[in-house]
């Protein structure tokens, strides 16, 4: 089955800096790519995803690049500011499991007034 | 609108005892799913219904999980002589997608602790 691998597990960064994390899979076959965002004692929450058709999408300062060739994707977060810090997860669709998602470990981020 | 909720948001049981977790959709998602997470891990896929029925059971650890979702609205996720490592956040998601993968937002979950 699927399996995705997220960098680093912790970051840290300046307020208006830059983050980026990234996730490599396994399963070529994969064609869905969610990015969410989970704060404490919270469910996970959606924030971006990207299709294995495009190879980028942006909303506002957040974006998601994806290299199908190499099979990863990085999320990528400008300006940032304390209301980032969360958890971040990436997730791939299994070819194998029809619907279901397969997590990354999580990255901490926390963003540095 | 509203979200995926879920109830109760912590359950304390004790080791050998049968809980049931809820969990409410978004109204007009017929796809649901529950994923379970472990303390500083990503959550793990476990079930996913389609409807009323469950089209891939083949995350649910053995046969003292199952679940149900008989209008095809609201779950519920039942753990028989539950053990302490069952203790975790369970998840439920929900999504507007009827076939392929789809868009999945997820409830606050259920803290379960078994002890």
């Amino acid at each position: 089955g699927e399996n995705v691998e997220q960098h680093p597990s912790t970051l840290s960064v300046q307020e208006g800096d830059s983050a980026v994390i990234k996730c490599t899979y396994s399963d070529s076959a994969s064609n869905y790519f969610p990015w969410y965002k989970q704060e404490l004692g919270k469910g996970p929450q959606l924030i971006i995803d990207i299709r294995s058709n495009v190879g980028e999408k942006k909303d506002q300062r957040i974006a998601v690049t994806l290299n199908k060739t190499a099979k990863h994707f990085s999320l990528h977060i400008t300006e940032t500011q304390p209301e980032d810090s969360a958890v971040y997860f990436c997730a791939a669709s299994d070819p194998q499991g029809a619907q279901k998602l397969v997590f990354g470990q999580g990255t901490r981020l926390t963003i540095n007034p | 609108g509203a979200g995926v909720s879920q109830t109760p948001s912590n359950k304390v049981t004790e080791k050998g005892k049968y809980v049931e977790l809820r969990c409410d959709p978004i109204s007009g998602h017929t796809a649901l799913y529950w994923y379970r997470q472990s303390l500083g891990q990503g959550p793990e896929f476990l079930i996913y219904f389609q409807g009323t029925g469950a089209a891939d059971d083949s995350g649910l650890p053995n046969d003292r999980f199952f679940a149900v979702r008989p209008e095809g609205s609201v779950s519920t996720l039942k753990i028989q002589r539950t053990e302490r490592g069952d203790s975790a956040v369970y998840l439920c998601a929900s999504s507007p997608a009827t076939s392929g993968v789809g868009e999945q937002f997820f409830g606050p979950g259920t803290r379960l602790t078994v002890l």
